[in-house]
């Protein structure tokens, strides 16, 4: 299994939609988890980070599943600036930060 | 708002040569990263830096690679003996001290193609 594991997509989505992007988790000792968007040829940039209680920030909702090691993004009513690749990245019982391969949103008009 | 600045933008060197990248992480920032990315590939962790050492590194890591901070703001890669492989983006991250540590919350720079040729 790899260390984190995300559908590459791409997702093509129509504006207004709501959007959910999974990823999945080997190391059960695992701490930390985010979310990062990265434009193309961009750097990645911090979405927001996700707690055992779930989160939300706006339009965004990020929710933790340790017992299925499983993290989730929701982005509601997606505007065509969503469009973007998505990171999920774990942090595990050592200071290493592991990225997914990261999924492709397409926001279409 | 504070950021990450990296230099230069575009680093374009000889198989064999040494290079240095170079990072401004922000200022209040405590602990120190690098990250590369080979194109149309993931995110790879290099290397932690953390009290003018290095925390964790990773496999790619390897005696090729060195960091360094010589002063108060900057922070350092540097690649010896480049090899076509080591053509990437490479990002420095920053991310401030908490009571228990580093926050882990990274703010990356826009960072550094390197080219190998």
């Amino acid at each position: 299994r790899k260390e984190v594991e995300q559908d590459p997509g791409p997702f093509n989505v129509p504006e207004g939609a709501t959007v959910a992007f999974n990823c999945t988790y080997s190391n059960s000792a695992s701490q930390s988890f985010f979310w990062y968007r990265q434009d193309c040829r961009k750097e990645p940039k911090l979405l927001m980070s996700v707690y055992s209680s779930g989160n939300e920030d706006g339009r965004f909702t990020a929710q933790l599943n340790r017992a299925s090691q499983y993290i989730s993004l929701l982005i509601r009513d997606s505007k065509l600036s969503d469009s973007a690749t998505y990171l999920c990245v774990v942090k595990g019982g050592d200071d290493k930060i592991i990225f997914g391969k990261g999924t492709r949103l397409h926001i279409l008009p | 708002e504070p950021e990450v600045t990296q230099t230069p933008s575009h680093q374009v060197t000889q198989m064999g040569q040494e290079v240095i990248l170079r990072c401004v992480p922000i200022s209040n920032h405590l602990y120190f990263y690098w990250y590369r990315q080979i194109l149309g590939q993931k995110v790879e962790f290099l290397v932690s830096f953390y009290n003018n050492e290095i925390s964790e590194k990773s496999e790619i890591f390897d005696d090729q690679f060195s960091v360094e901070r010589p002063d108060g703001s900057n922070f350092t890669l540097k690649i010896r003996s480049t090899k076509l492989e080591d053509s990437a983006m490479y990002f420095c991250a920053s991310s401030e001290p908490t009571y228990s540590g580093s926050s882990y919350e990274q703010y990356f720079g826009p960072g550094t193609r390197l080219t190998v040729t």
